[in-house]
């Protein structure tokens, strides 16, 4: 059973709409995390929470805004959206935000910008 | 900023034939993760390292925080090893990795 979800695998958005990237992790971790990967980049940080609590932030844009509904659940909101945005978001979460924590990553949603 | 330089950026083995794969760090790193992407674009990870080394199966890391770098040492290839490695390390800022840019393996018959 996979243990942290992401939802949808595949999006595709048109230019200005918004979306919501679903995370959702079953291994009883404290601190996620989102990060992105563009084409031909390597994977790039954008956020982490622990205990539902923003600690980095790491995007320069407000239209990304991480929600933490519950413990477990990490998404990722996304407005005015651009064709630069076009990547894939990895949500990955970690038992603690401590020092160099083990980090576990979920199979990403790649999202398309038209 | 802290950066993580990792190499080569493409390797192609025969069956059977090792290498390694490193990384190097800029600032003093706190712990190193390996991870494999697979066929669907998951990232496996393959190793967790605060010091010293690690070894499962055909797959061996080393870690050495104070000469800032880590290894990835691959034996006997085999055709299912192809992919992308990546390393990823966790620096002065606690809550987040850096990831370097990965490594094309291509296993050979």
């Amino acid at each position: 059973d996979p243990k942290i979800i992401q939802k949808p695998k595949y999006l595709v958005a048109v230019t200005g709409s918004e979306k919501i990237l679903i995370c959702e992790q079953y291994l009883g971790h404290n601190a996620m995390y989102w990060y992105r990967q563009s084409a031909k980049k390597p994977l790039e940080f954008m956020f982490s929470y622990s205990y539902q609590k923003l600690m980095d932030n790491q995007t320069a844009s407000s239209r990304f805004q991480p929600q933490s509904s519950k413990k477990n659940h990490l998404d990722l909101q996304i407005t005015a959206l651009k064709p630069d945005d076009s990547a894939t978001y990895f949500c990955a979460s970690s038992q603690t935000g401590g020092a160099g924590a083990e980090q576990f990553f979920g199979p990403g949603t790649r999202l398309t910008v038209l | 900023g802290d950066q993580v330089e990792q190499s080569p950026s493409a390797l192609s083995l025969h069956e059977g034939t090792g290498s390694a794969l490193r990384c190097n760090f800029t600032t003093t790193m706190r712990a190193v993760q390996w991870f494999r992407k697979n066929s669907r674009g998951s990232l496996i990870n393959l190793f967790y390292l605060a010091s010293g080394t690690k070894e499962n199966g055909r797959l061996k890391s080393a870690f050495d925080s104070k000469e800032r770098y880590s290894t990835l040492h691959i034996r006997d290839a085999q055709l299912e090893d192809s992919g992308t490695y990546f390393c990823a390390a966790g620096g002065t800022n606690a809550y987040k990795v850096i990831f370097g840019k990965g490594t094309h393996l291509h296993v050979l018959p």
